[in-house]
């Protein structure tokens, strides 16, 4: 089965670093995504790990240690509109079927 | 910018009635999904679609789901016979070959 555990909220200062941390237990392991979610909307992507390090996208860094089976998504510069529900998911197949962490709500205050 | 479009945005049905969910995926796309999210809870999985078959399915998607993909551009989830606790935001995603899986913004269904 897939079981991810994340931190159930976080509050960070607007223009601060905030960091999001997953650890994992899969049968399988392809890679480790992450995605936002405002309330009442839709997943959206922000990044993809397949193998261990550091991907950065803009404001937003992703970590993965397969090893540990561990993975943090960073966000630096924080501003207002990044207050959101943070998911990291794993996918163990091609077919990139997504297992969802139990998710992070972020709130930025001023 | 292509998006996942969805209809209805909301739907309320009552017990044991039979829904229809519509997707339709972005155009050039190649794997589709389907994952629901029960209010206040995580995203699940709930099928994969590829090649014009079911790839895979968790242990949600019983034999009151369905999926169909009748033409060349409409995706469908359907429930056969509706219980309350089906009543989650559903939410169909495709993806082309990458990584990304791109959202729809759901469909609220509401079984009373």
């Amino acid at each position: 089965g897939q079981s991810l555990e994340q931190p159930s909220e976080v509050t960070a200062v607007e223009g601060a670093i905030v960091q999001i941390n997953c650890t994992y237990q899969t049968s399988g392991f392809y890679g480790l995504s992450w995605y936002q979610q405002h309330d009442g909307g839709a997943p959206t992507f922000l990044s993809y790990n397949a193998l261990d390090g550091l991907e950065e996208t803009g404001r937003f860094s992703s970590f993965l240690s397969r090893s540990d089976s561990y993975g943090y998504l960073l966000l630096q510069e924080l501003q207002m509109k990044d207050s959101a529900s943070y998911f990291c998911a794993t996918s163990n197949t091609g077919a990139n079927n997504l297992f969802f962490g139990t998710g992070t709500r972020l709130t930025v205050i001023p | 910018e292509p998006e996942v479009t969805q209809t209805p945005s909301h739907q309320v049905t009552q017990m044991g009635q039979e829904v229809i969910l519509r997707c339709v995926p972005i155009s050039n796309h190649l794997y589709f999904y389907w994952y629901r999210q029960i209010l206040g809870q995580k995203v699940e999985f709930l099928v994969s679609f590829y090649n014009n078959e079911i790839s895979e399915k968790s242990e949600i998607f019983d034999d009151q789901f369905s999926v169909e993909r009748p033409d060349g551009s409409n995706f469908t989830l359907k429930i056969r016979s509706t219980k309350l606790e089906d009543s989650a935001m559903y939410f169909c995603a495709s993806r082309k070959t990458g990584d990304e899986q791109y959202f729809g913004p759901g469909t609220r269904l509401t079984v009373t």
